[in-house]
């Protein structure tokens, strides 16, 4: 089956525009994660979500944020472009049969290319 | 805070030989840790994974080792081959989280 989808593969930006990215999971996957990877900081997590609701989210600024729908396809936005958001950013999805309930872990994050984001 | 580590930046290793990557992790409540994969380029591609009731997992070429004692990860590549020349991550999935926390990567070079 399809893999994780992400789209665009780059991006330049200007500093001060703002930026919106797309995942596309695996069909049946219902938990999307989206990391950023730097070479000085490598791969930090941004936020998850699950059902359209966003479960666990990583220690960055409020200018970037995400949402899912209901097919389970998300997107993350960036407000405001600093030169240091300029990095490669990965979407990951997981198995819906690994949920975390019961003492059950979550199985399998598959990552997308990522979209190679510049700001200019 | 916690973090997961590598030890080893860089490892080059003969055609043929077996490899072997180290991690280091902090987290004590870490329940799931995973290997990727990761070409120029590309995203990280899963390797193999291994739960904390295990010590140790197979896979093709590959095994992942798991001491808890000490809180260490490691991924054997048996007979490496040019191809498997990349960066290597090992992450840790902490229980009752739903991200996961990488290490900053070893870089594995294969002489032909």
């Amino acid at each position: 089956k399809a893999g994780v989808t992400q789209t665009p593969r780059y991006l330049i930006k200007t500093r001060g525009q703002q930026v919106t990215l797309s995942c596309s999971p695996i069909s049946g996957h219902r938990s999307v994660s989206w990391y950023q990877q730097t070479p000085g900081q490598g791969l930090q997590f941004l936020f998850e979500y699950f059902s359209e609701t966003q479960r666990n989210k990583g220690n960055f600024p409020g200018r970037f944020s995400g949402r899912q729908f209901s097919n389970s396809r998300s997107e993350m936005n960036v407000s405001t472009l600093e030169l240091g958001d300029s990095a490669l950013y990965l979407c990951a999805s997981s198995s819906p049969e690994y949920t975390r309930q019961g003492g059950t872990i979550g199985y399998g994050y598959t990552f997308g290319s990522g979209t190679r984001l510049t700001v200019v | 805070g916690e973090s997961v580590g590598l030890h080893l930046p860089t490892l080059s290793v003969q055609e043929g030989d077996n490899s072997i990557i180290n991690c280091a992790y902090s987290n004590s409540a870490s329940d799931y840790f995973i290997w990727y994969k990761q070409e120029s380029g590309k995203g990280p591609q899963f390797i193999i994974d291994i739960r904390s009731n295990m010590d140790k997992r197979q896979g093709q070429r590959v095994t992942v080792l798991l001491n808890k004692t000490v809180k260490h990860l490691s991924l054997q590549i048996a007979a490496t081959q040019p191809g498997d020349s990349a960066v290597y991550f090992c992450a840790e999935n902490g229980a009752g989280s739903y991200q996961l926390t990488f290490g900053k990567g070893t870089k594995l070079s294969v002489i032909p």
